[in-house]
């Protein structure tokens, strides 16, 4: 199947500090990338959908200003957690689709951000 | 998209097949049946998808009632490398579609 990769696979910074994860699809050209969080023994929550050269949009409750993402190109895209605290430790991925078959959604192997 | 309700947990013998259900009594006449599952601390993989007919693939089987109200995911022979959240989710396809994610079953695979 098709590869997204994340870089760093996991993280740990200081209260207060910008953190920027990297999401990159290598075997294909994605047009919509999705950013999800989990905290440990829950499921995923889906932050956001961005496209290609397109604003992001945020689910209900995801603070854009907190969580920005950037669709740069269509294989990369990176979300930074800005001002990061302790309780924005979580398990975070993506995913990618190159077009709209649902069932053609890659997903990343995650990064742990672990804010002390 | 239609709600979905699982089993929080299954456990199955290696070698068996274990069977997870998951019920979407208000699915829509467009949304179809989509099954992942995530390995711990790994990202969800894809496993299979159906609309109303059985699927197969080298993975797994899909069984969709007549009124497609309910499915079952079939591995028809689990390994210990099986063991993992296995995650139900319906929804249509298209641009607007999106992949949220319920609660799922665990499903442990013992020897």
């Amino acid at each position: 199947g098709a590869v997204v990769s994340q870089h760093p696979s996991r993280v740990i910074c200081k209260s207060g500090t910008s953190v920027k994860i990297e999401c990159r699809s290598l075997d294909f050209q994605a047009t919509t990338m999705f950013w999800y969080r989990q905290f440990p023994k829950q499921s995923l929550m889906l932050m956001a959908t961005s496209n290609e050269g397109s604003k992001a949009t945020y689910e209900q409750g995801v603070e854009k200003d907190k969580f920005l993402i950037n669709h740069a190109s269509l294989t990369l895209s990176t979300l930074t957690v800005t001002s990061a605290h302790p309780e924005d430790s979580s398990f975070y991925i993506c995913s990618a689709r190159p077009g709209l078959a649902v069932e053609t959604q890659y997903f990343g192997p995650g990064t742990r951000l672990l804010v002390l | 998209d239609a709600k979905t309700t699982q089993p929080p947990s299954m456990d199955c013998a290696e070698g068996r097949a274990a069977n997870l259900p998951c019920n979407h009594s208000t699915i829509s006449g467009n949304e179809y049946v989509y099954w992942y599952r995530q390995i711990h601390s790994q990202g969800p993989q894809y496993i299979i998808h159906g609309l109303k007919n059985n699927e197969t693939n080298e993975m797994a089987s899909l069984i969709i009632t007549e009124d497609r109200k309910s499915s079952t995911l079939i591995l028809p022979h689990a390994t210990l490398r099986d063991t993992a959240v296995y995650y139900c989710i319906v929804t249509a396809p298209g641009t607007a579609s999106k992949l949220t994610f319920g609660t799922g079953t665990r499903l442990q695979v013992t020897l």
